[in-house]
This record gives structure tokens, sequence and C-alpha cells, in this order.
């Protein structure tokens, strides 16, 4: 079944730290943009980062600048997300997805069209 | 980068059609053609169900279509079934390379 995989998530006290991992099958891995997407309790999405497929393009929201690293091992077909200095705040359940490509016409398309069923991380003392 | 704005609820009674609105600014929505919506049922993860505005996956019924005017996209649901009732989410690609989602909707069929 082609649908990403992610853990590593759990209970971590404020200011600790946490890595979430998505691992994927089915696709050519190394070819997409892939997102790490958030969602609090009882909340709305929020888009947290996005990796190219090299590597060498990254982009993070404001609110986890500085504090969030997003990574990936093409060889392992993986997708790491290195969580420091957590707040509260950062309590949701985090979504490993995947951006649109069209292999065909190397069309790349700005929307998430697969999607991982998430892991929780919980932020308390 | 603020949050683009959807009603918080819409309803709808079975075989009648709904719109919801996602207004953005110049920066995101109304400045470029990568809207897309997110079907959401509870405990469950997010499904596309249009991108780059009017697109319609393959699998998702025509009964969802999606439009653009200036600065504010709308999703229709047509037909109105009891399955149809979920969280509804846009987002937009935006002028700093990142993305942005709507705080969401919730859609209730009567």
């Amino acid at each position: 079944q082609v649908q990403p995989v992610e853990s590593g998530g759990g209970l971590v006290k404020p200011g600790g730290s946490l890595r979430l991992s998505c691992v994927v099958s089915g696709f050519t891995f190394s070819d997409y943009y892939m997102n790490w997407i958030r969602q609090a309790p009882g909340k709305g999405l929020e888009w947290v980062s996005y990796i190219s497929g090299s590597g060498r393009t990254i982009h993070y929201a404001d609110s986890v600048k500085g504090r969030f690293t997003i990574s990936r091992d093409n060889a392992k077909t993986s997708l790491y997300l290195q969580m420091n200095s957590l707040r509260a705040e950062d309590t949701a359940v985090y979504y490993c997805a995947r951006d649109y490509y069209d292999i065909l016409t190397g069309y790349y398309g700005w929307y998430f069209d697969l999607w991982g069923r998430g892991t929780l991380v919980t932020v308390s003392s | 980068q603020s949050a683009l704005t959807q009603p918080a609820s819409v309803s709808g009674s079975p075989g009648q059609s709904i719109t919801i609105s996602c207004t953005g600014t110049s920066s995101d929505v109304g400045g470029y053609n990568y809207v897309s919506w997110y079907q959401q049922h509870p405990g469950k993860a997010p499904k596309l169900i249009i991108y780059d505005v009017t697109e319609r996956p393959s699998g998702v019924s025509n009964r969802f279509s999606g439009s653009k005017s200036g600065n504010t996209a709308s999703l229709t649901i047509s037909g109105l079934q009891a399955e149809d009732e979920a969280d509804y989410y846009c987002s937009s690609y935006t002028i700093s390379t990142t993305r942005v989602f709507g705080g969401g909707t919730k859609l209730t069929v009567l």
C-alpha cells in the first residue's frame, strides 16, 4: 500500500526534543518534495516544513523556524523532523505528506496528494 | 504567514448544494492558481479533493468543484450526501514559497 508511515511521537516535557520519522514505499522517494503538516487537538491544519527531493531546498513555517529541522535519507526512503525546544503549543498530530509530481511531464504541483496517518506529539510537564 | 479565512461551519440538507469560501491575499490565493482543498473525516488523515483551483483527482466525485475570484477561492459540493459530512480545508502556495491552510470548515448534513 502506498502510504507513508510516521513514528516517533510521544510525551515530552517543555524544552525537550523529539525526532519524528516517516518511512515511505511504493514510489521513487527521491523524486518528490515532502512535507510535515501538523494538527493540534481539535484545531485546523498547519503546514510546518518541506524539503525538496535532493534535500537542497528547505522551508519552514515561522512558528518552528530555528527549533525544527527537516531532513531526508533517500537511500532509506525516509523523512525526518528533529524537534528541539518543544513548547506546549507544539502538541499536535504530525503528518508526513507528499507533494504531487508528474513523472512523465516533470510538473511539480503545490498540493499534498498522499498523506500518512500521523503520529501524536504531546508536550506537557 | 496568516491562515486563510474560512467560515467555521456550513450546513445543508441532502441533495442541496453548499459553497465554502477561502479568502487570502494577493500573496497567496490571489497570486497563484495553486489552491487545493482537503476533506477530513474524524480521526482520519486529510484527503485531497481539489487541486490547482479547479482540478479533481481521479476517483473524487464530480459533485465537488472549485473556483476562484480575486483573493477568494470556493469549494462547491452539489447533491449533498450524508458521507460528505466532514471538515474541509483550503490550502495555497504563497509568495514565500511556503504553504498556508485555512482554518477549516465543518460541514453538517442535516
